[in-house]
C-alpha cells in the first residue's frame, strides 16, 4: 500500500536553529499538508499547498515557516529559527484531491525537540 | 468555527469487551466525518469515514462509527476489542479543502 514517508523521525535542534523537514508523498497524488501536534494537544492543520504554491495557512503558519517542492517527489517544512514552542510531532499528509471529502494520508510523523 | 470534542481521554477496557468512543462535532454544514487511530511510532491511519449516505459505515479492523445528525455525534464502536486496538484515536470532520479539524483524541489502553 502506498505510503507517505518523512524524515528525520526524530530531530532535536537548538533554539534559533533551522530545521528542515522532508515528506515524500504518494506519487499520484496533488495536495499535500503539514499538521503538528504539540504534545498532550490535538492535531492542527498549519499549510496546504498545491501547484506549487501554498493554497491555505493557519495562523500558527507564519513567516518562520516556509513550505517548497523542490523536485517530483520531495515536500519540506523548514522552520526558520525555531523556537522552544515548536517542540512537537509534524504531520505530512497528502490526498488526491481537495474535496472534503476526499481522504489524507498521514506519515509517521517527524518529532521535533527545541531545546 | 468548526470543533470536534472528544470527551473521553483515556478509557480502559478488558480484551474482549466492547468498546465505544465519543465524538461531537460543531459543523454548520454537512460534515464529512473520519476517525483515525495513531499507534506508538506509527503515523495516523484512517479507520473509516462518512461522507453521505448511510449513516452506519464500517471501516477497517472491525470498526464501525454511526452518524447520527440529531445529536451531532460520530461515535466509535467494535463489539469485541483485541490488545492490539491499543492506540490513541482521533475523530475529525473535514472542511473544504481538506483541513481537517481533529479531537483532542481518546487513548484506549486494554487490559488482559
Amino acid at each position: 500500500e502506498p505510503e507517505v514517508t518523512q524524515t528525520p523521525s526524530h530531530q532535536v535542534t537548538q533554539m534559533g536553529q533551522e530545521v528542515i523537514l522532508r515528506c515524500v508523498p504518494i506519487s499520484n497524488h496533488l495536495y499535500f499538508y503539514w499538521y503538528r501536534q504539540i504534545l498532550g494537544q490535538k492535531v492542527e492543520f498549519l499549510v496546504s499547498f498545491y501547484n506549487n504554491e501554498i493554497s491555505e495557512k493557519s495562523e500558527i503558519f507564519d513567516d518562520q515557516f516556509s513550505v517548497e517542492r523542490p523536485d517530483g517527489s520531495n515536500f519540506t517544512l523548514k522552520i526558520r529559527s525555531t523556537k522552544l514552542e515548536d517542540s512537537a510531532m509534524y504531520f505530512c499528509a497528502s490526498s488526491v484531491t481537495s474535496s472534503g471529502a476526499n481522504v489524507l494520508t498521514f506519515g509517521a510523523g517527524s518529532r521535533l525537540t527545541v531545546l | 468555527a468548526q470543533s470536534v470534542t472528544q470527551p473521553d481521554i483515556h478509557i480502559t477496557v478488558s480484551e474482549g469487551a466492547s468498546l465505544e468512543l465519543r465524538c461531537n462535532y460543531s459543523y454548520g454544514a454537512t460534515p464529512y466525518l473520519f476517525w483515525y487511530v495513531q499507534s506508538p511510532g506509527q503515523g495516523l491511519q484512517l479507520l473509516l469515514k462518512y461522507f453521505s449516505g448511510d449513516t452506519l459505515v464500517q471501516g477497517i479492523k472491525g470498526f464501525e462509527a454511526e452518524f447520527k445528525r440529531s445529536q451531532s455525534s460520530f461515535n466509535l464502536r467494535k463489539p469485541s476489542v483485541h490488545w492490539s486496538d491499543a492506540a490513541e484515536y482521533f475523530c475529525a470532520v473535514g472542511e473544504y479543502g481538506n483541513k481537517l479539524v481533529f479531537g483532542a483524541g481518546t487513548i484506549l489502553r486494554v487490559k488482559s
